[in-house]
């Protein structure tokens, strides 16, 4: 699949816990997007990351952080975890940033 | 603040019926505005964009700046149209380039 690949589909945690969700863009695509799928609150921007570089920022809490690595991977760090924080974590790339934004099946976070 | 309003949360029609899905936005500046669908069991995956004013499985959007409005139509409902579907503005640069969604609207066709 040369699609958007995320890791792990499920997790579930403890509060108090840290997790990281790991994506893979498209090849060739530079920018990197996350989003946060909740019940209360939808879907949410969190943060974007271009070649590397932290882009823009969403409503992404200060518990969470992320960053893009050289071969273009991310990772979102989610530490401190609540009972809120249950939630879909989308991932999507762009070529880039202005262009089409391409997603990922998702992680399912569960926290108890 | 940005926002997105998308009024109904299911719509149910009939299977050759007229579909519209609403779409308000409150937005700065001239947004660029997608619409996305979720089909059962598949990824979130972009339906259209007012930029290119394409016709995509014969939906259509118009961008209504008076309204700030963006309706997502289609003249004949059919089965396979049945998905979660978002409107989604982003802004015109300078910002940030993620997408601000709707909450959604859960179409259903029914046969």
């Amino acid at each position: 699949d040369s699609g958007v690949t995320q890791t792990p589909k499920h997790l579930i945690t403890a509060t108090g816990q840290r997790v990281t969700l790991r994506c893979s863009p498209r090849s060739g695509d530079l920018s990197v997007y996350w989003y946060q799928q909740s019940l209360d609150q939808g879907l949410q921007f969190l943060i974007q990351y271009y070649n590397g570089e932290e882009r823009a920022k969403g409503n992404i809490l200060e518990r969470f952080s992320a960053q893009q690595f050289p071969d273009l991977h991310s990772e979102l760090n989610l530490s401190s975890l609540e009972l809120g924080d249950s939630a879909l974590y989308f991932c999507a790339s762009s070529p880039d940033s202005r262009l089409e934004q391409f997603f990922g099946p998702g992680t399912r976070l569960t926290v108890l | 603040a940005q926002r997105v309003t998308q009024p109904e949360k299911l719509l149910s029609v009939f299977k050759g019926a007229p579909v519209e899905l609403k779409c308000n936005y409150s937005y700065s500046g001239s947004p660029e505005l997608f619409w996305y669908v979720q089909y059962s069991r598949q990824r979130l995956q972009l339906l259209l964009r007012h930029i290119s004013r394409e016709s995509i499985k014969g939906f259509t959007a118009d961008l209504n700046k008076g309204e700030t409005s963006f309706h997502l139509k289609k003249p004949f409902a059919q089965e396979e149209d049945s998905a979660m579907y978002y409107c989604a503005p982003r802004g015109s640069g300078g910002g940030a380039d993620g997408l601000t969604f709707g909450k959604g609207t859960h179409l259903i066709i029914q046969p």
